[in-house]
């Protein structure tokens, strides 16, 4: 199946620092990706789609400008965590839709990032 | 957008079948079933897709009844490492992912 990696796996900061997290699909183009963030025990929570050449779209609730979203190619998509502070501290994860040999739809997703913010 | 609900958690043993219902009562018609597999710290990973009646491939098993109100996602003979979290998730093809509400999912723990 198809392969989303993302980089990095962990990542401890200060609060006041920027953090970027990389989301690339390995053997096939993403046009879009999104964004999740994830507490513990909760389910995912989008944060964004991710269009390659254009403006990230946001979910409602979720600050554009703190949360800044680049998907400058086919296969990297890009989130950066700016001036981040503890509550940030998250597990965020991307995911890619590959619309593959199948006709059905699936979203493949990147192993996750966990962010503790001190 | 097509609610689902599934049991909070369930417990099973090594070796045995397991069966994880998920109920949507307001499923469209065009709509699909996917389910999806979640370990501590990493991302979902998918496990098997259906419209209706069973599918079935190397992991899993989907059974979808005729009014697709709900679906049952069977493991067969699990073992430790099929502890996880499972997510059912209803959404038709070409959805934008702010249409794939990810669930509170089903935490399945596997004892010896």
């Amino acid at each position: 199946g198809a392969v989303v990696s993302q980089h990095p796996s962990r990542v401890i900061c200060k609060s006041g620092t920027s953090v970027k997290i990389e989301c690339r699909s390995l053997d096939f183009q993403a046009t879009t990706m999104f964004w999740y963030r994830q507490f513990p025990k909760q389910s995912l929570m989008l944060m964004a789609t991710s269009n390659e050449g254009s403006k990230a779209t946001y979910e409602q609730g979720v600050e554009k400008d703190k949360f800044l979203i680049n998907h400058a190619s086919l296969t990297l998509s890009t989130l950066t965590v700016t001036s981040a502070h503890p509550e940030d501290s998250s597990f965020y994860i991307c995911s890619a839709r590959d619309w593959g040999w199948t006709t059905n739809e699936k979203l493949f997703f990147g192993s996750g990032t966990q962010l503790s913010v001190l | 957008l097509a609610k689902t609900t599934q049991p909070i958690s369930m417990d099973s043993y090594e070796g045995q079948e397991v069966n994880i219902t998920c109920s949507h009562n307001n499923i469209a018609t065009n709509d699909y079933i996917t389910w999806y597999q979640q370990f501590p710290s990493q991302g979902p990973r998918f496990i098997i897709q259906g419209y209706k009646t069973k599918v079935t491939n190397e992991v899993a098993s989907l059974f979808i009844p005729a009014d697709r109100k709900s679906s049952t996602l069977s493991l067969p003979r699990v073992s430790l490492s099929d502890t996880a979290v499972y997510y059912c998730l209803v959404a038709p093809p070409g959805s934008s992912a702010s249409k794939i509400i990810f669930g509170s999912g089903t935490r399945l723990s596997i004892r010896p």
